[in-house]
């Protein structure tokens, strides 16, 4: 079936630092993929999206690439903000299965 | 504006007893979606609907139902046949149900059974 791992958190990081989160996945066909992001006590907002391959998502400074090869669809931002400490979550549609499948989340932290 | 609204944002209930979740949309979307989300495990897909008077099981429906009688709403009940019920709620609509599509979330309600 279809998973999507994300690396653990939490990552803490001082303001201005830059930010990698690892999202790698496994899908049949050729899913698209998502960031969302939770901030504290809300609902989750899309972040960026990719719908095929070598596709770059890029919203509020972040940016994810999708590579079919390496099957990852990592997020990056060259410089954190104190406002970015959320909890993040990778996602892919397949469209066998019709529905969105969710990382675990990765909550980063920003600190002056 | 346009949205997603749920309520009761905090929710109480001893166990044993139904709960009725309200999730209202007006952003005239055909799909709705009812996540539950526990730490440490992200979101999981309880039920969801493509269109009125119909809806398919998700990853996790037992102990939930659901109805859609209308376009708008999309209220989740959790039965007491739900092992473990606490846990925050979340509703999220889209457009359809195709890969592209952004699924929009409400706030989300967090539930406690005492």
């Amino acid at each position: 079936g279809n998973s999507v791992t994300q690396m653990e958190g939490p990552v803490t990081l001082s303001e201005e630092a830059f930010l990698t989160i690892n999202c790698t996945y496994t899908a049949t066909g050729y899913p698209s993929l998502f960031w969302y992001v939770q901030y504290p006590g809300e609902g989750l907002q899309l972040l960026l999206k990719a719908t095929k391959a070598d596709d770059k998502g890029s919203n509020k400074g972040f940016e994810a690439t999708y590579r079919k090869e390496t099957t990852s669809f990592h997020l990056e931002k060259g410089s954190v903000q104190v406002s970015d400490s959320a909890v993040y979550f990778c996602a892919l549609w397949s469209g066998t299965a019709s529905k969105l499948t969710f990382g675990t989340g990765t909550r980063l932290q920003v600190t002056l | 504006d346009g949205g997603i609204t749920q309520s009761p944002k905090y929710l109480f209930r001893k166990e044993g007893q139904n709960v009725t979740l309200s999730c209202e949309q007006n952003l005239n979307h055909d799909a709705m979606y009812w996540y539950r989300q526990d730490p440490g495990q992200g979101l999981r897909l309880i039920y969801y609907s493509q269109i009125v008077n119909d809806f398919q099981k998700g990853d996790i429906a037992e102990g939930y139902s659901v109805s859609r009688e209308k376009k708008e709403s999309f209220p989740l009940t959790v039965t007491s046949a739900q092992k473990n019920p606490t846990a925050f709620y979340l509703c999220a609509s889209s457009i359809g149900t195709s890969g592209g599509n952004e699924q929009f979330f409400g706030p989300g309600t967090r539930l406690t059974v005492l």
